[in-house]
């Protein structure tokens, strides 16, 4: 399984710029990273997937080295709405069809944004 | 349309009793996930159905964890003789096919505590 390691909190200004690293080290080749977002008392969301090079969407980018045993989520222009726990998952594509799957989260960043 | 549900929301027992937690997904997605969240912690991983296929069920901590899915529907996770550290969320997710690459979608989750 790839592990994921991310710092446990961040804190930010509203207006800035918050880039968020995980690290996993024993990526596989089928696998994929996938960002979620949490706010307290719900369950996590979505925010942005990929599995190579840099990939953008409306909320944010999400950054991936050559190696891979990295990713960064890029969140522009933070706001207090972005108050959450970002967590970084890894995991692959694979439909085996004999139920044999893990995911692995990383333990979360805790973004804290001040106004 | 309707997002994944789960029932009931908060669920208080004695230790020693049985809780059954119920998860109903997504209508026409074909993976479902449970996963527990304890207190400040981040999401483990718990089991996972896919379709009609056996589901990997070495995720569950302990025999007293078991968890069912009829078909494509409802899944339920039951843990028997409760203890006090099986006190957390638990959480539902389902998605549109297997697969780490593909997007989950959480429900609101299970609040479980165990006296």
């Amino acid at each position: 399984l790839a592990k994921t390691t991310q710092p446990i909190s961040m804190d930010s200004y509203e207006g800035q710029e918050v880039n968020i690293t995980c690290s996993h080290n024993n990526i596989a080749t089928n696998d994929y990273i996938t960002w979620y977002q949490q706010f307290p008392s719900q369950g996590p969301r979505f925010i942005i997937q990929g599995y190579k090079t840099k990939v953008t969407n409306e909320v944010a980018s999400l950054f991936i080295p050559a190696d891979r045993k990295s990713s960064t989520l890029s969140l522009p222009r933070v706001s207090l709405s972005d108050t959450a726990v970002y967590y970084c998952l890894v995991g692959d594509d694979r439909d085996s069809g004999a139920g044999s799957y893990q995911l692995t989260f990383g333990k979360g960043t805790k973004l804290s944004v001040i106004p | 349309g309707a997002g994944v549900s789960q029932s009931p929301s908060n669920k208080v027992t004695e230790k020693g009793k049985d809780v059954e937690l119920r998860c109903d997904p997504i209508s026409g997605h074909t993976a479902l996930y449970w996963y527990r969240q304890r207190l400040g912690q981040g999401l483990e991983f718990l089991i996972y159905f896919q379709g009609n296929s056996a589901p990997d069920k070495s995720g569950l901590p302990s025999d007293r964890f078991s968890a069912e899915r009829t078909g494509e529907s409802v899944s339920t996770l039951t843990i028997q003789r409760t203890q006090q550290e099986d006190s957390a969320v638990y959480l539902c997710a389902s998605s549109l096919k297997a697969g780490g690459a593909d997007t989950q979608y959480f429900g609101p989750g299970t609040r479980l505590t165990v006296l």
